[in-house]
């Protein structure tokens, strides 16, 4: 059917600011997570990964933050860049890989103003 | 990271005729590729799940007489969009692992762009 009138919900930050992006996960069972960033027309990019027995992990200027009690997931972008300008998606799986079923989140549009 | 590459990256084809969308990891042997859909400003939803030698799982609501899903080797999976329609029109976009369970990593194809008119 014509879905109308869907947005992604957009974040704007400033270039070289910190940049906050949320998830919410439906399925408490699931014990893996994936940030994944895609860029318009390209399929997703592996950003960085999390498993359910840890709270948080850094990789390079990104943190991912797992609260598992409410079902929430972040990604912190750290001095972002215009290059950082995307869309995000969380996904989450069982059984901690990347190669089972993924279910992803909605999206979230970040673009960075220079 | 592994190489999954899908051709085309775009199609246009007229309503009513099928179109085959390629899926190949490069550099690695995948035994589970997985396609998804993506409607523009929409997340990606699954279709089906594909192990090499055996017949594909679609998810619910997927029509597996439309989208036909073959896996034959375990470097290439083909999906194609059979009587294609104009709401059809989707980014498709498969993913390869080397399997499935603990400690796997999924790989994405850089989509395919179709158009049905």
């Amino acid at each position: 059917g014509e879905n109308v009138g869907l947005h992604l919900p957009t974040l704007s930050v400033q270039e070289g600011d910190n940049s906050i992006i949320n998830c919410a996960y439906s399925n408490s069972a699931s014990d893996y997570f994936i940030w994944y960033k895609q860029e318009s027309g390209k399929g997703p990019q592996f950003i960085i990964d999390i498993r359910s027995n840890m709270d948080k992990r850094q990789g390079q200027r990104v943190t991912v933050l797992l609260n598992k009690t409410v079902k929430h997931l972040s990604l912190q972008i750290a001095a972002t860049q215009p290059g950082d300008s995307a869309v995000y998606f969380c996904a989450e799986t069982k059984d901690t890989g990347g190669g089972n079923k993924l279910t992803f989140g909605t999206g979230t549009q970040l673009k960075v103003e220079l | 990271g592994a190489v999954v590459s899908q051709h085309p990256s775009r199609v246009i084809c007229k309503s009513g005729t099928s179109v085959k969308i390629e899926c190949r990891s490069l550099d690695f042997q995948a035994t589970t590729m997985f396609w998804y859909r993506q409607f523009p400003k929409q997340s990606l939803m699954l279709m089906a799940t594909s192990n090499e030698g055996s017949k594909a799982t679609y998810e619910q609501g997927v029509e597996k007489d439309k989208f036909l899903i073959n896996h034959a080797s375990l470097t290439l999976s083909t999906l194609t969009v059979t009587s294609a329609h104009p709401e059809d029109s989707s980014f498709y976009i498969c993913s390869a692992s080397t399997g499935t369970g603990r400690d796997t990593e999924a790989f994405f194809g850089q989509g395919t762009r179709l158009t049905v008119v």
